[in-house]
Protein backbone atom coordinates (compact mmCIF):
# COMPACT_ATOMS: atom_id res chain seq x y z
CA UNK A 1 0.00 0.00 0.00
CA UNK A 2 1.73 3.02 -1.06
CA UNK A 3 1.93 5.87 1.59
CA UNK A 4 2.06 9.67 0.72
CA UNK A 5 3.60 10.44 -2.00
CA UNK A 6 5.76 14.13 -1.87
CA UNK A 7 7.22 15.58 -5.57
CA UNK A 8 9.38 16.80 -6.05
CA UNK A 9 12.02 15.83 -3.22
CA UNK A 10 14.49 18.38 -3.66
CA UNK A 11 13.70 21.92 -5.25
CA UNK A 12 16.08 24.64 -5.71
CA UNK A 13 15.18 27.97 -7.14
CA UNK A 14 16.20 31.08 -7.07
CA UNK A 15 14.15 33.98 -4.80
CA UNK A 16 11.56 35.48 -6.79
CA UNK A 17 10.60 32.39 -8.41
CA UNK A 18 7.46 30.41 -8.37
CA UNK A 19 7.27 27.05 -6.69
CA UNK A 20 4.84 24.02 -6.21
CA UNK A 21 5.06 21.54 -4.07
CA UNK A 22 2.81 18.05 -4.84
CA UNK A 23 1.15 15.87 -2.97
CA UNK A 24 -1.06 12.74 -3.04
CA UNK A 25 -2.53 11.23 0.10
CA UNK A 26 -2.89 7.95 0.87
CA UNK A 27 -6.08 6.28 -1.01
CA UNK A 28 -9.54 6.67 0.98
CA UNK A 29 -8.10 9.35 4.09
CA UNK A 30 -10.12 12.20 4.29
CA UNK A 31 -7.84 14.80 6.09
CA UNK A 32 -4.66 16.06 4.56
CA UNK A 33 -1.92 18.79 5.96
CA UNK A 34 0.98 21.09 5.33
CA UNK A 35 3.78 21.05 7.77
CA UNK A 36 6.74 22.97 7.32
CA UNK A 37 10.19 22.19 9.24
CA UNK A 38 13.36 24.45 9.98
CA UNK A 39 15.59 24.67 12.47
CA UNK A 40 14.75 28.23 13.74
CA UNK A 41 10.92 27.08 14.30
CA UNK A 42 10.66 23.11 14.37
CA UNK A 43 7.87 21.80 13.02
CA UNK A 44 4.60 23.83 12.16
CA UNK A 45 1.38 23.47 10.17
CA UNK A 46 0.68 26.09 7.54
CA UNK A 47 -2.55 24.53 6.26
CA UNK A 48 -4.79 21.37 6.37
CA UNK A 49 -7.83 20.43 4.41
CA UNK A 50 -11.07 18.12 5.18
CA UNK A 51 -12.94 16.26 2.45
CA UNK A 52 -10.95 19.06 0.23
CA UNK A 53 -12.01 22.10 2.17
CA UNK A 54 -9.48 23.88 4.28
CA UNK A 55 -10.14 24.03 7.93
CA UNK A 56 -7.57 25.85 9.24
CA UNK A 57 -4.71 27.65 7.17
CA UNK A 58 -3.50 30.12 10.07
CA UNK A 59 -0.52 28.84 10.01
CA UNK A 60 -0.04 30.00 6.58
CA UNK A 61 2.90 32.55 6.54
CA UNK A 62 1.50 34.91 4.17
CA UNK A 63 -0.11 35.81 0.86
CA UNK A 64 3.28 34.37 -0.86
CA UNK A 65 1.61 31.25 -0.03
CA UNK A 66 -1.30 29.40 -1.42
CA UNK A 67 -2.71 25.50 -1.31
CA UNK A 68 -5.42 23.81 -2.78
CA UNK A 69 -7.05 20.31 -2.80
CA UNK A 70 -9.28 19.98 -5.88
CA UNK A 71 -10.12 16.36 -5.27
CA UNK A 72 -9.60 14.18 -2.39
CA UNK A 73 -5.98 12.29 -4.36
CA UNK A 74 -3.98 15.53 -4.81
CA UNK A 75 -2.96 18.64 -3.16
CA UNK A 76 -0.15 21.30 -3.81
CA UNK A 77 1.35 24.33 -1.95
CA UNK A 78 2.50 27.21 -4.11
CA UNK A 79 4.71 29.88 -2.85
CA UNK A 80 4.62 33.10 -5.41
CA UNK A 81 7.32 34.68 -5.23
CA UNK A 82 9.90 32.64 -3.35
CA UNK A 83 12.48 33.84 -0.89
CA UNK A 84 15.56 32.72 0.81
CA UNK A 85 13.33 32.51 4.42
CA UNK A 86 11.03 30.01 2.40
CA UNK A 87 13.92 27.02 2.61
CA UNK A 88 12.97 24.51 4.22
CA UNK A 89 11.86 21.02 4.20
CA UNK A 90 8.00 20.90 3.90
CA UNK A 91 5.86 17.65 4.99
CA UNK A 92 2.37 16.71 3.27
CA UNK A 93 0.26 14.12 5.78
CA UNK A 94 -3.01 12.54 5.36
CA UNK A 95 -5.14 10.81 7.95
CA UNK A 96 -8.37 9.37 8.67
CA UNK A 97 -10.08 10.07 11.19
CA UNK A 98 -11.92 7.26 12.70
CA UNK A 99 -13.31 5.38 15.91
CA UNK A 100 -11.30 8.30 17.72
CA UNK A 101 -8.14 7.68 15.68
CA UNK A 102 -6.29 10.37 14.40
CA UNK A 103 -3.07 9.27 13.16
CA UNK A 104 -1.49 11.48 10.90
CA UNK A 105 1.03 9.42 8.01
CA UNK A 106 3.65 11.64 6.85
CA UNK A 107 5.04 11.67 3.47
CA UNK A 108 9.19 11.68 2.77
CA UNK A 109 9.18 16.18 2.44
CA UNK A 110 10.22 17.82 -0.06
CA UNK A 111 13.23 20.06 0.67
CA UNK A 112 13.13 23.46 -0.82
CA UNK A 113 16.12 26.03 -0.98
CA UNK A 114 15.95 29.39 -2.19
CA UNK A 115 18.93 30.93 -3.46
CA UNK B 1 -2.93 28.18 22.96
CA UNK B 2 -1.23 24.71 23.31
CA UNK B 3 2.91 24.40 23.77
CA UNK B 4 5.04 21.43 24.26
CA UNK B 5 7.92 21.37 25.81
CA UNK B 6 11.01 18.99 25.31
CA UNK B 7 13.97 19.56 27.94
CA UNK B 8 16.35 17.27 26.24
CA UNK B 9 17.90 18.58 23.36
CA UNK B 10 20.02 15.74 23.13
CA UNK B 11 20.29 11.88 24.78
CA UNK B 12 22.84 8.96 24.10
CA UNK B 13 22.24 5.43 25.51
CA UNK B 14 24.25 2.34 25.17
CA UNK B 15 22.43 0.25 22.80
CA UNK B 16 20.05 -2.53 24.53
CA UNK B 17 19.88 -0.01 27.36
CA UNK B 18 16.49 1.48 28.11
CA UNK B 19 16.04 5.13 27.63
CA UNK B 20 13.43 7.90 28.36
CA UNK B 21 12.55 10.91 27.13
CA UNK B 22 10.52 13.76 28.31
CA UNK B 23 7.70 15.55 27.35
CA UNK B 24 5.54 18.46 28.84
CA UNK B 25 2.29 20.07 27.72
CA UNK B 26 0.53 22.83 28.71
CA UNK B 27 -3.44 22.68 28.32
CA UNK B 28 -6.70 23.56 29.64
CA UNK B 29 -8.39 20.97 27.48
CA UNK B 30 -9.55 18.06 29.25
CA UNK B 31 -9.97 15.87 26.34
CA UNK B 32 -6.80 15.65 23.96
CA UNK B 33 -4.19 13.12 22.26
CA UNK B 34 -0.40 12.62 22.31
CA UNK B 35 1.90 11.19 20.02
CA UNK B 36 5.02 10.38 19.63
CA UNK B 37 7.21 10.84 16.28
CA UNK B 38 10.33 9.63 15.07
CA UNK B 39 12.43 10.96 12.65
CA UNK B 40 15.42 9.19 11.25
CA UNK B 41 18.20 10.87 8.94
CA UNK B 42 16.22 10.04 6.16
CA UNK B 43 13.60 12.82 7.26
CA UNK B 44 10.60 10.22 6.98
CA UNK B 45 8.52 10.93 10.19
CA UNK B 46 7.02 7.82 11.96
CA UNK B 47 4.50 7.78 14.41
CA UNK B 48 5.79 5.75 17.16
CA UNK B 49 2.80 5.66 20.05
CA UNK B 50 -0.38 7.79 21.03
CA UNK B 51 -1.97 7.93 24.16
CA UNK B 52 -5.83 9.05 24.20
CA UNK B 53 -5.89 11.24 27.62
CA UNK B 54 -9.30 9.65 28.74
CA UNK B 55 -7.55 6.62 29.41
CA UNK B 56 -5.54 5.94 32.38
CA UNK B 57 -3.60 3.25 31.03
CA UNK B 58 -0.15 3.38 29.14
CA UNK B 59 -0.02 2.91 25.67
CA UNK B 60 2.14 0.30 24.19
CA UNK B 61 4.20 -1.05 21.35
CA UNK B 62 6.60 -3.36 21.49
CA UNK B 63 9.62 -1.85 22.64
CA UNK B 64 7.93 1.74 23.10
CA UNK B 65 5.86 2.67 26.26
CA UNK B 66 4.52 6.00 27.62
CA UNK B 67 4.46 7.35 31.21
CA UNK B 68 1.07 9.58 30.90
CA UNK B 69 0.87 11.53 33.69
CA UNK B 70 -2.38 13.70 33.14
CA UNK B 71 -2.50 15.90 36.13
CA UNK B 72 1.59 16.54 35.75
CA UNK B 73 1.17 17.19 32.17
CA UNK B 74 4.13 14.87 31.69
CA UNK B 75 4.07 12.81 28.89
CA UNK B 76 7.31 10.48 28.63
CA UNK B 77 9.09 7.89 26.22
CA UNK B 78 10.78 4.60 27.66
CA UNK B 79 12.32 2.76 24.85
CA UNK B 80 13.30 -0.93 26.04
CA UNK B 81 16.88 -2.80 24.61
CA UNK B 82 17.94 0.02 22.36
CA UNK B 83 18.47 -0.51 19.32
CA UNK B 84 21.18 1.06 16.51
CA UNK B 85 17.57 1.97 14.55
CA UNK B 86 16.42 3.65 17.25
CA UNK B 87 18.96 6.15 16.67
CA UNK B 88 16.73 9.55 15.56
CA UNK B 89 15.16 13.01 16.40
CA UNK B 90 11.92 12.37 18.82
CA UNK B 91 8.96 14.68 18.50
CA UNK B 92 6.47 14.69 20.98
CA UNK B 93 2.87 16.01 19.83
CA UNK B 94 -0.56 16.83 20.76
CA UNK B 95 -3.50 17.41 19.08
CA UNK B 96 -7.02 18.22 20.28
CA UNK B 97 -10.20 16.64 19.14
CA UNK B 98 -12.63 18.87 16.58
CA UNK B 99 -9.11 20.19 15.28
CA UNK B 100 -6.61 18.00 14.00
CA UNK B 101 -3.79 20.10 14.11
CA UNK B 102 -0.54 18.68 15.62
CA UNK B 103 1.82 20.93 17.71
CA UNK B 104 4.89 19.99 18.29
CA UNK B 105 7.97 20.05 20.53
CA UNK B 106 11.46 20.92 19.82
CA UNK B 107 12.61 17.26 19.49
CA UNK B 108 15.38 15.40 20.98
CA UNK B 109 18.36 14.19 19.08
CA UNK B 110 18.34 10.25 20.56
CA UNK B 111 21.40 8.65 19.83
CA UNK B 112 22.00 4.57 20.36
CA UNK B 113 26.46 3.45 20.70
CA UNK B 114 27.05 0.67 19.74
Amino acid sequence: DAGVIQSPRHEVTEMGQEVTLRCKPISGHNSLFWYRQTMMRGLELLIYFNNNVPIDDSGMPEDRFSAKMPNASFSTLKIQPSEPRDSAVYFCASSLVLAGLYEQYFGPGTRLTVT
Amino acid sequence: AQTVTQSQPEMSVQEAETVTLSCTYDTSESNYYLFWYKQPPSRQMILVIRQEAYKQQNATENRFSVNFQKAAKSFSLKISDSQLGDTAMYFCAFMKPGNEKLTFGTGTRLTIIP
